[in-house]
């Protein structure tokens, strides 16, 4: 079982540009969120996609959009990039949609905008 | 006033101590709790997942829940230098997506350093 996977591992942009972020869930998961966490805080929600919809949403920008796929793995975009979105972005998964259950976490997407 | 509080240490102790680490919460609707352990640089790991009120043991860990002080604990016992890293409280209530919840929330985490 490979667990979550995220890709890339690391990513350095400049102001104003946009990124995209992918995220493959633990075998038999359906349920992708996605987390930032900036540096020595703990993770804050962005969003948590199930049967490819967007379903809950954290206090993020409209610049942050995301998307499933039918096989599950997940992407997030952010446009428009601002110094302050530097961070590690975590994809957490699980099984069947409800926000109690278990959460597994990917090693993470660290984002640098210069 | 943040919904979670956690001290963000570093909280440094020798190998073989016993470990207790805290969260503190405001919000009464939170049902599900979750301790997760980091490494730097790394994603988070779940290491207790609990329902409620109580306890839940786990090898060397011990989660406890106290809904009615809304404080939550993990005991680490015979710690070891392996088990430096940061832990990270989280926590959710019970809602099924509709809009208006929050994810998981997250305390700061706290830097726990095991002294060989």
């Amino acid at each position: 079982d490979a667990g979550v996977t995220q890709s890339p591992t690391h990513l350095i942009k400049t102001r104003g540009q946009q990124v995209t972020l992918r995220c493959s869930p633990k075998s038999g998961h359906d349920t992708v969120s996605w987390y930032q966490q900036a540096l020595g805080q703990g993770p804050q929600f962005i969003f948590q996609y199930y049967e490819e919809e967007e379903r809950q949403r954290g206090n993020f920008p409209d610049r942050f959009s995301g998307h499933q796929f039918p096989n599950y793995s997940s992407e997030l975009n952010v446009n428009a990039l601002l110094l302050g979105d530097s961070a590690l972005y975590l994809c957490a998964s699980s099984a069947g949609g409800a926000m109690s259950d278990e959460q597994f976490f990917g090693p993470g997407t660290r984002l640098t905008v210069l | 006033q943040k919904e979670v509080e956690q001290d963000p240490g570093p909280l440094s102790v020798p190998e073989g101590a016993i470990v207790s680490l805290n969260c503190t919460y405001s919000n009464s609707a939170f049902q599900y709790f979750m301790w997760y352990r980091q490494y730097s640089r790394k994603g988070p790991e779940l290491l207790m997942y609990t329902y409620s009120s109580g306890n839940k043991e786990d090898g060397r860990f011990t989660a406890q829940v106290d809904k009615s002080s809304k404080y939550i604990s993990l005991f680490i016992r015979d710690s070891q230098p392996s088990d430096s890293a940061t832990y990270l409280c989280a926590m959710s209530a019970q809602e099924l997506g509709g809009g208006g919840a929050d994810g998981l929330t997250f305390g700061k985490g706290t830097h726990l350093i095991i002294q060989p």
